[in-house]
Formats: structure tokens, sequence, C-alpha cells
């Protein structure tokens, strides 16, 4: 069985400052894990994914997330926040069944 | 870039009428996907299509919904009879294998609004 909790429904950042977005996943085998991003009315789009190997995993747009199994979490960073970032975030894993499970979502604001 | 083509963009129909959504994958990419996305969720599998076969169809309402792929191309995803619980966005999406790493390609969706 897998799962995925993002926490956090809504993030408010202002303009410039620091994007956390925290995913904590549960897997009985090594995941793979994805982020993924959704603007209003589209489809979502791949921003990174961690397979294995490296556990700092840079993707597009500036983004970047680390693995840690310890702590079976996979959040999402970026140090500068731009307006066009406003968005809605999806983490993802997929461990042996080949189905890609989707967290709740974590809605991002940013201040100007 | 290629993109995964969805239409209708958006639909209204009333409960109890049929509907159906198109889907046209990425060229090449054999494995494809209809997910259902309730507003303020994230997206839950309904179908996994391989080639033309059904890989996975376990969340999916068998009752009102069907899927097909006939050609292993694009894709049908219906509704009969429509219920207000549908309303929803139906988003599909492809990738090149299944499993492993390979990442999913989505379209635009279909949003779907039941009255």
């Amino acid at each position: 069985a897998q799962s995925v909790t993002q926490l956090g429904s809504h993030v408010s950042v202002s303009e410039g400052a620091l994007v956390l977005l925290r995913c904590n996943y549960s897997s009985s085998v090594p995941p793979y894990l994805f982020w993924y991003v959704q603007y209003p009315n589209q489809g979502l789009q791949l921003l990174l994914k961690y397979t294995t190997g490296a556990t700092l995993v840079k993707g597009i747009n500036g983004f970047e997330a680390e693995f840690k199994k310890s702590e079976t979490s996979f959040h999402l960073t970026k140090p500068s926040a731009h307006m066009s970032d406003a968005a809605e975030y999806f983490c993802a894993v997929r461990a042996g069944s080949y189905q890609l499970t989707f967290g709740k979502g974590t809605k991002l604001s940013v201040i100007p | 870039e290629a993109e995964v083509a969805q239409s209708p963009r958006y639909k209204i129909t009333e409960k109890s009428q049929a509907v159906a959504f198109w889907c046209d994958p990425i060229s090449g990419h054999a494995t494809l996907y209809w997910y259902r996305q309730i507003l303020g969720q994230g997206p839950e599998l309904l179908v996994q299509f391989q080639d033309e076969s059904v890989v996975d169809d376990s969340q999916l309402p068998k009752d009102r919904f069907s899927a097909e792929r006939l050609k292993g191309v694009d894709s049908t995803l219906k509704i009969q009879p429509a219920e207000l619980g549908d309303s929803a966005m139906y988003l599909c999406a492809s990738s090149y294998r299944q499993g492993d790493n390979s990442p999913l390609h989505f379209g635009n969706g279909t949003r779907l609004t039941v009255t």
C-alpha cells in the first residue's frame, strides 16, 4: 500500500520569500516520488521526480525537492517566490503497483 | 512539445443524461490514464490502458462508467446516466510506458457540471 500526505491545503508567501511545501509518503517498497503543478483550469505539469540516486532533485522553474528516507518526506522548496508560482501543487507516489497516488494538493498564494 | 489533447474543455449536462469525453495521447505513448479530480482534491485514477487493453479499472464505477481505447491510440470515457456527484474535472494522461519513473503527461481536462 502507498499513500501521500500534503501538510497544509493552503500556503501563502510574500514575493521573494522562501517557498516550502510539505509532503510525507508511506510505502512498503522503495518509492518513486513526483511533484506536479496545476494552474487554474489546466492539467498537471511535472515539476520534478525522484527515482534513485541523488536525494536532492532539481526541477523546472527553480524548484527542488529532497528525498529523506528516514523522515519519509519529499518537501518542495524554492528560494524566492515569484507571482507566477501561484498555483496548486501535488505530491505523488508510485511504488510497486505502478498506480500513481496523488496527495490532496497545496494551493500556493504569492503576495506582492 | 507534444501535448495530450482532450475535448470538450467544458460540458454541462443534466442528470440522467449520457456524456462522453475524448482523449488523444502523445504519439507513441502506450499507456493512457483517465483520472477524476473533484474540486479541492487530488486526481484519482479511474482506468489505465496499456495499448488497447485495460490494466486497472478497479476504481471505475462500472455500473455507469465505461472506457475504451479500441485501436490503442485515442480513448473515450463515457458516463451513462450522469449523476450530480459526477461533477468534476476529468483528466487524461499518457506515458511512454507503464510503471517505474515514466512521468505522466496530462491534458487540460474536461470540466463536467451535472445539473
